[in-house]
C-alpha cells in the first residue's frame, strides 16, 4: 500500500502565476482533504472533496479550487499566487463511513517568489 | 467554530523523562481526536485516534486520553527518546474536517 501521495514534492512560483498540485489517496480511500501549514502554524482546512464534489470548504479565497477525479485522486489549484500563498499543502484522504481518521501525505513545500 | 490550543508551545526534556502534551478544544461536539507527529518539513503521521465514544487509547509508550466535557485531551509519552523530537499537533474532527492546534515542538536530549 502506497499510502497517500502528492506531487511535487517543492515547487517555486512568481506572485500573479498560477499552480496545480497533485494527490493520490490511500488504497480504499474515497475522501480527500486539503489543508494549508504555513511555517511554525498548524494546518489550515482549504476544503474536501467526496464523489467529485467540493463537500466542505474552509476560510480560503475562491483564488483556491480544487478537483477530484473518478478514481478518487484530487488536485488543488491556485490562482493569481501571493507571497502569503508561501507554504506546505498537505493533501490527507479517509473513508466516507468509520471512523473519518485521516492520513496524510508528503506535501507539496510551495514558495512564492 | 472549533478552536483547538496546545499547551505548551515547546518542551525540553531529557531522555528517560515521562512528558504529558496538552490540547484543548471548544467545541465538545467533536466526532473524534487525532494526535499527530511531523517532522521538519515532512507531512503528518498519525499517532492515536480516539473516537468520541471511547476515552483513552494505547500504542506502545504512548496513550492519549480524551475528555469531552471538559474540551481536553493529553497525549502521554512515557521513557522518551531523542528520537520522539518532533512536533507534536492535535486535530479534532467536526464535520468530517480536521480543526489542528499550533502544535507542540518536543526536544528531547540525550
Amino acid at each position: 500500500d502506497a499510502g497517500v501521495t502528492q506531487s511535487p514534492t517543492h515547487l517555486i512560483k512568481t506572485r500573479g502565476q498560477q499552480v496545480t498540485l497533485r494527490c493520490s489517496p490511500k488504497s480504499g480511500h474515497d475522501t480527500v482533504s486539503w489543508y494549508q501549514q504555513a511555517l511554525g502554524q498548524g494546518p489550515q482546512f482549504i476544503f474536501q472533496y467526496y464523489e467529485e464534489e467540493e463537500r466542505q470548504r474552509g476560510n480560503f479565497p475562491d483564488r483556491f479550487s480544487g478537483h477530484q477525479f473518478p478514481n478518487y485522486s484530487s488536485e488543488l489549484n491556485v490562482n493569481a499566487l501571493l507571497l502569503g500563498d508561501s507554504a506546505l499543502y498537505l493533501c490527507a484522504s479517509s473513508t466516507s463511513s468509520g471512523s473519518y481518521e485521516q492520513y496524510f501525505g508528503p506535501g507539496t513545500r510551495l514558495t512564492v517568489t | 467554530k472549533q478552536e483547538v490550543t496546545q499547551i505548551p508551545a515547546a518542551l525540553s526534556v531529557p531522555e528517560g523523562e515521562n512528558l504529558v502534551l496538552n490540547c484543548s478544544f471548544t467545541d465538545s461536539a467533536i466526532y473524534n481526536l487525532q494526535w499527530f507527529r511531523q517532522d521538519p518539513g515532512k507531512g503528518l503521521t498519525s499517532l492515536l485516534l480516539i473516537q468520541s465514544s471511547q476515552r483513552e487509547q494505547t500504542s506502545g509508550r504512548l496513550n492519549a486520553s480524551l475528555d469531552k466535557s471538559s474540551g481536553r485531551s493529553t497525549l502521554y509519552i512515557a521513557a522518551s527518546q531523542p528520537g520522539d523530537s518532533a512536533t507534536y499537533l492535535c486535530g479534532g474532527t467536526s464535520g468530517s474536517r480536521l480543526t489542528f492546534g499550533e502544535g507542540t515542538q518536543l526536544t528531547v536530549n540525550p
